[in-house]
């Protein structure tokens, strides 16, 4: 059982690049979530799925994107990549019965 | 709005001491709250979590919290500290809503030999 599953863990893009992160889980769950971490930060939402075809805007959603057209995938969109989404991304899915969140291991990004 | 408040940033005991970690929340309606733990590079482990009922609840590594509604309070607390607890620790609180946490912005501890 795999969990939650993202990558990539580590990636340098330029200003004004562009890239997808991706995110997948394996236990069923409808409910899905970015999040993003900044240094001495908690975790702040980016955006979430409730459900295939479903998404929402979260706390912090300037500059990115989401899609969710299966139940097990939920890729994260960075256009024209800028110094402040320099963080560590975490993707989630939640156990809707337990509200239990189960955490991918994150991928850290730097923009130069 | 929901929001968690750590009033703590960085704490330091020594191995063997007790540990109790501060966590306040504003939320509008009976609360479900949370404890998680993140170990450098890595994602966020659920401690333990209150919805309802007992309001001293047991978790996983001897950890346990306690939730006082009179003080919108939901500490963490360990009677004995390990070296390998040290860590961040993270308190949340869900809107059940869609499940959205808002977490706070974490305490990390230190674990002196």
């Amino acid at each position: 059982n795999a969990g939650v599953t993202q990558t990539p863990k580590f990636r340098i893009l330029k200003i004004g690049q562009s890239m997808t992160l991706q995110c997948t889980q394996d236990m069923n769950h409808n409910y899905m979530y970015w999040y993003r971490q900044d240094p001495g930060m908690g975790l702040k939402l980016i955006y979430y799925s409730v459900g295939a075809g479903i998404t929402d805007k979260g706390e912090v959603p300037n500059g990115y994107n989401v899609s969710r057209s299966t139940t097990e995938d939920f890729p994260l969109r960075l256009e024209l990549a800028a110094p402040s989404q320099t963080s560590v991304y975490f993707c989630a899915s939640l156990d809707a019965a337990n509200y239990g969140y189960t955490f991918g291991s994150g991928t850290r990004l730097t923009v130069v | 709005a929901q929001s968690v408040t750590q009033p703590d940033i960085h704490i330091t005991v020594s191995e063997g001491a007790s540990l109790e970690l501060r966590c306040n929340y504003s939320y509008g309606a009976t609360p479900y709250l949370f404890w998680y733990v993140q170990s450098p590079g890595q994602g966020l482990q659920l401690l333990l979590k209150y919805f309802s009922g007992d309001t001293l609840v047991q978790g996983i590594k001897g950890f346990e919290a306690e939730f006082k509604r009179s003080q919108s309070s939901f500490n963490l607390r360990k009677p004995s500290v390990h070296w390998s607890d040290a860590a961040e620790y993270f308190c949340a609180v869900i809107n059940t809503n869609a499940g959205k946490s808002t977490f706070g912005d974490g305490t990390t501890l230190t674990v002196k030999p």
